[in-house]
């Protein structure tokens, strides 16, 4: 089976240029989110989606930050415009809810730059 | 807030020697998970310990955990050098819903061959 895809893998872009994340979660998982990864603050959850209606985003830094998923094999984060402070691995994960495990599937994650 | 934190922040050991890495988190959890990345990678899922669960082995791993105290731990016995990662603990609500998991910042372990 295929994992959680994200891309790009790498972006490097300029302070206030538009940066689009994408992710396709495991087919048939309901549940997607999206984590972002510094040294200074360790891994934080920025929103997550049930049935491709978001249900949390008070993780979400700025009204820069928005993600939409509009059908379940899909999912965007985008920065607009985006800052030096946003560098950071933007990770999407996903998961079965009925499992009751609650384990999470994460993709390679995406590393941002902003110079 | 972090409702996981980690201890040692880094370890460093020969292999064949146990690693033995420490949770703390803050409020009621339904189970507590801990996750495993390399370098440059994404997380990957190595045990799930529920909170009715007082240890739980898978491997050479082995997790425990104390409600009570609001601690788990994680022992990896006989390291090896692809032992070498970023440990983390991750905990889930006790609410209900499916809440996203809060990690700690992570336990980086070195197996020195």
């Amino acid at each position: 089976d295929a994992g959680v895809i994200q891309s790009p893998r790498h972006e490097v872009t300029e302070m206030g240029q538009e940066v689009t994340l994408r992710c396709k979660p495991i087919s048939g998982h309901d549940y997607l989110f999206w984590y972002r990864q510094t040294m200074m603050r360790g891994l934080e959850l920025l929103i997550y989606f049930n049935n491709n209606v978001p249900i949390d985003d008070s993780g979400m830094p700025e009204d820069r930050f928005s993600a939409k998923m509009p059908n379940a094999s899909f999912s965007t984060l985008k920065i607009q415009p985006s800052e030096p402070r946003d560098s950071a691995v933007y990770f999407c994960a996903s998961r079965y809810r009925d499992r009751g495990t609650g384990e999470l599937f994460f993709g390679e994650g995406s590393r941002l730059t902003v110079l | 807030s972090q409702q996981g934190e980690e201890d040692p922040q880094a370890l460093s050991i020969q292999e064949g020697e146990n690693a033995t890495m420490n949770c703390s988190y803050k409020t009621s959890i339904n189970n507590l998970q801990w996750y495993r990345q390399n370098s440059g990678r994404g997380l990957v899922h190595l045990i799930l310990i529920r909170s009715n669960e007082r240890e739980k082995h898978s491997g050479r791993l082995r997790v425990t955990l104390d409600t009570s105290k609001k601690s788990s731990s994680l022992l990896i016995t006989a390291s090896r050098a692809a032992d070498t990662a970023s440990y983390f603990c991750a905990t889930v609500a006790m609410r209900g819903g499916a809440d996203g998991l809060t990690f700690g910042k992570g336990t980086h372990l070195i197996i020195q061959p």
